[in-house]
């Protein structure tokens, strides 16, 4: 069964810093892209950000370049968004979904739970 | 820049058909954009509903379907039923390794 399990959010004032993490299981995790959604209360789904199996090559929505970090660790079978300079509109529930790639379409196969980030004072 | 537009709302009686779009504020929707569909229920993660325009993943129903109509993907429920009722989301491959989802569709059975 596959399971996608993401740790890491909480409350965080603005201008501060949060690594949430996401473990995998249950599928071959080295050779799959992974990505990074995001959704604020009660707004629609946001893609983040993406990175390949191997990490040599990743992707960021534009309005978030700079600020946010995606990275893996395939030894643990785990990927991580290092979100820094945090803005309340960066109150969202982050999910992590892995890539599935036929050899002619993407989509996201599955999902995990979500974890709630909230930048507050 | 381009964006990718969905309805805000759509109303369905029971056993009634529905067809979502999923379109681009410029251009057309093809293959290429890898159109995918997602379903999500209040407080839940999304569930995977199609890929690949029109194939469906596992364990959804058949009254599901996908498909590329005109310059938009589309989602079709054929029979709505009752637990339908949610909020349907597309994502599209915007070239460059950049995707965008949908503002997403609440879709209402009464």
């Amino acid at each position: 069964e596959v399971q996608l399990v993401e740790s890491g959010g909480g409350l965080v004032q603005p201008g501060g810093s949060l690594r949430l993490s996401c473990a995998a299981s249950g599928f071959t995790f080295s050779t799959s892209w992974m990505t990074w959604v995001r959704q604020a209360p009660g707004k629609g789904l946001e893609w983040v950000a993406s990175i390949k199996r191997d990490a040599s090559v990743k992707y960021y929505v534009d309005s978030l370049k700079g600020r946010f970090t995606i990275s893996r660790d395939n030894a643990k079978n785990s990927i991580y968004l290092q979100m820094d300079s945090l803005r309340p509109e960066d109150t969202a529930v982050y999910y992590c979904a892995k890539w599935t790639y036929s050899g002619t379409y993407f989509w996201l196969e599955y999902w995990g739970q979500g974890t709630l980030v909230s930048v507050s004072t | 820049q381009t964006v990718v537009t969905q309805e805000p709302s759509f109303s369905v009686s029971p056993g009634g058909t529905v067809t979502l779009t999923c379109g681009l504020s410029s251009g057309s929707v093809s293959t290429s954009h890898h159109p995918s569909w997602y379903q999500q229920t209040p407080g839940q993660a999304p569930r995977t509903l199609i890929y690949a325009i029109n194939t469906r993943s596992s364990g959804v129903p058949d009254r599901f379907s996908g498909s590329i109509l005109g310059n938009k993907a589309a989602l079709t429920i054929t029979g709505a039923q009752a637990d339908d009722e949610s909020d349907y989301y597309c994502v599209l491959s915007m070239g460059g390794g950049l995707w965008m989802f949908g503002g997403g569709t609440k879709l209402t059975v009464l």
